[in-house]
C-alpha cells in the first residue's frame, strides 16, 4: 500500500512564528487532506488537496502530486495552532485514507 | 448542518464483553468509514461502506470485528469479546463518494 511520511516528527515555535510541515507520499494519489488534531481528539478538516495550492487565512497548502509530496504552511503562528497535524492520502481504487505519523506542533506563548 | 456524531463518547469494557459503537454520518453521505487511532498514532483504516454496501474489511485486524449499516445511514461497530489490545479510539468518518472525507468526535475505548 501507500507509504505517507511526515516531517518534522515535532516542531517547537514561539507564538508569531512560521512553519511548513511536509508529507511525502510513495504512489500517485486521487485525493489528499490535511487535518489538525485538536488536544481533545476531533480531527478537523483544513485542506481537500490533490494538486496546486490553497489558502484559507493564516494556512496554506501546496500538493505537488507529480513529485509526489505536499506542504502545509502555517504563518504568524497562535497557541491555538498547537496539537498534531496529519496528511492523509487516497490511492486510486479505493476510497481509504492512508495517513501519515503527525507532526507534534507546541506553540509557546 | 450536523456534522458526523458518534455515541458513547466513552466505553470502558471489562476483558472478555462485547461492545457496540455507533456512527451518525452526515446526512447524504454516501461513504462511511471506520478508523482506528492507538495513542501516539494515526488513524488506521478499519472497513469502508458504500450505502449499505461493505465494499472493503481488509482493515478489521481479527473476526471479532464487524461493522455493519444495514439501511444505508447509521453504522456500528461491534467488538466481540473484547480484548486489552482493542483498547484505542474509534473514528468514522463520511464523505460524498469519492470526496472529502469529514471525521466524527471518536469513542475511546478502554478494555480492563
Amino acid at each position: 500500500g501507500i507509504q505517507v511520511e511526515q516531517s518534522p516528527p515535532d516542531l517547537i515555535l514561539q507564538e508569531g512564528a512560521n512553519s511548513t510541515l511536509r508529507c511525502n507520499f510513495s504512489d500517485s494519489v486521487n485525493n489528499l487532506q490535511w487535518f489538525h488534531q485538536n488536544p481533545w481528539g476531533q480531527l478537523i478538516n483544513l485542506f481537500y488537496i490533490p494538486s496546486g495550492t490553497k489558502q484559507n487565512g493564516r494556512l496554506s497548502a501546496t500538493t505537488v502530486a507529480t513529485e509526489r509530496y505536499s506542504l502545509l504552511y502555517i504563518s504568524s503562528s497562535q497557541t491555538t495552532d498547537s496539537g498534531v497535524y496529519f496528511c492523509a492520502v487516497e490511492g486510486f481504487g479505493n476510497e481509504k485514507l492512508t495517513f501519515g505519523t503527525g507532526t507534534r506542533l507546541t506553540i509557546i506563548p | 448542518g450536523a456534522g458526523v456524531s458518534q455515541s458513547p463518547r466513552y466505553k470502558v469494557a471489562k476483558r472478555g464483553q462485547d461492545v457496540a459503537l455507533r456512527c451518525d454520518p452526515i446526512s447524504g453521505h454516501v461513504s462511511l468509514f471506520w478508523y482506528q487511532q492507538a495513542l501516539g498514532q494515526g488513524p488506521e483504516f478499519l472497513t469502508y461502506f458504500q450505502n449499505e454496501a461493505q465494499l472493503d474489511k481488509s482493515g478489521l485486524p481479527s473476526d471479532r470485528f464487524f461493522a455493519e449499516r444495514p439501511e444505508g445511514s447509521v453504522s456500528t461497530l461491534k467488538i466481540q469479546r473484547t480484548q486489552q489490545e482493542d483498547s484505542a479510539v474509534y473514528l468514522c468518518a463520511s464523505s460524498l463518494s469519492r470526496s472529502e472525507q469529514f471525521f466524527g468526535p471518536g469513542t475511546r475505548l478502554t478494555v480492563l
